[in-house]
């Protein structure tokens, strides 16, 4: 089972900042948080991951509070071509053999 | 994605029917993962592969079986389809034998089950 909650879906238009927050309640010491964007008909691809506070790179920011039972993936300015799938991962990424496990996902759509 | 190649993109088999998916990362010394995504849902972790062995399974029947060759490539075997196995096949590598730079997947196999 998937150890992540998120939104089912969320709208926002082109221009506007969108938070996307991920409750990871039972997340373990070893574990990290990574995010993933998916097209129709296309494989997951990576955006971002963090273990504590901020992490920021050329596509996004992500927020994780001191207690790392939740955390927000940022992005800024979005366009019509952010309109994807967005999955949060929880996991042991150091451990051979531990494979990250997907829940739903958040459905964002963005309009003119 | 340029860094997994999946083979065929498109796929229709009849009920009753065998299959064989293929997965070919770019580079070596990968950890193989095959997940199935039915439509609408995210990716149903299958199986992981490193050094041609069987790391970790997920809730699937024993229909469902794999290969990872000396080359780092794999194959997803399916045998006796049901009509409920249809659906996007994907095949992510991650280097070495953790996650730590993340997945990298292909863009799928698309297969229909009739």
């Amino acid at each position: 089972l998937a150890k992540t909650t998120q939104p089912i879906s969320m709208d926002s238009y082109e221009g506007q900042e969108v938070n996307i927050t991920c409750s990871h309640n039972n997340i373990a010491t070893n574990d990290y948080i990574t995010w993933y964007q998916q097209f129709p008909s296309q494989g997951p691809r990576f955006i971002i991951q963090g273990y504590k506070t901020k992490v920021t790179n050329e596509v996004a920011s992500l927020f994780i509070p001191a207690d790392r039972k939740s955390s927000t993936l940022s992005l800024p300015r979005v366009s019509l071509s952010d309109t994807a799938v967005y999955y949060c991962l929880v996991g042991d990424i150091d451990q051979a053999g531990t494979a990250l496990i997907f829940g739903k996902g958040t459905t964002l759509s963005v309009s003119s | 994605d340029a860094g997994v190649t999946q083979s065929p993109t498109h796929l229709i088999k009849t009920r009753g029917q065998q299959v064989t998916l293929r997965c070919s990362p770019k580079s070596g010394h990968d950890t193989v993962s095959w997940y199935q995504q039915a439509l609408g849902q995210g990716p149903q972790f299958i199986f992981q592969y490193y050094e041609e062995e069987e790391r970790q399974r997920g809730n699937f029947p024993d229909r469902f079986s794999g290969h990872q060759f000396p080359n780092y490539s794999s194959e997803l075997n399916v045998n006796a389809l049901l009509l409920g196995d249809s659906a996007l096949y994907l095949c992510a590598r991650s280097f070495g034998q953790s996650q730590v730079y993340g997945y990298t997947f292909g863009s799928g196999t698309r297969l229909t089950v009739v």
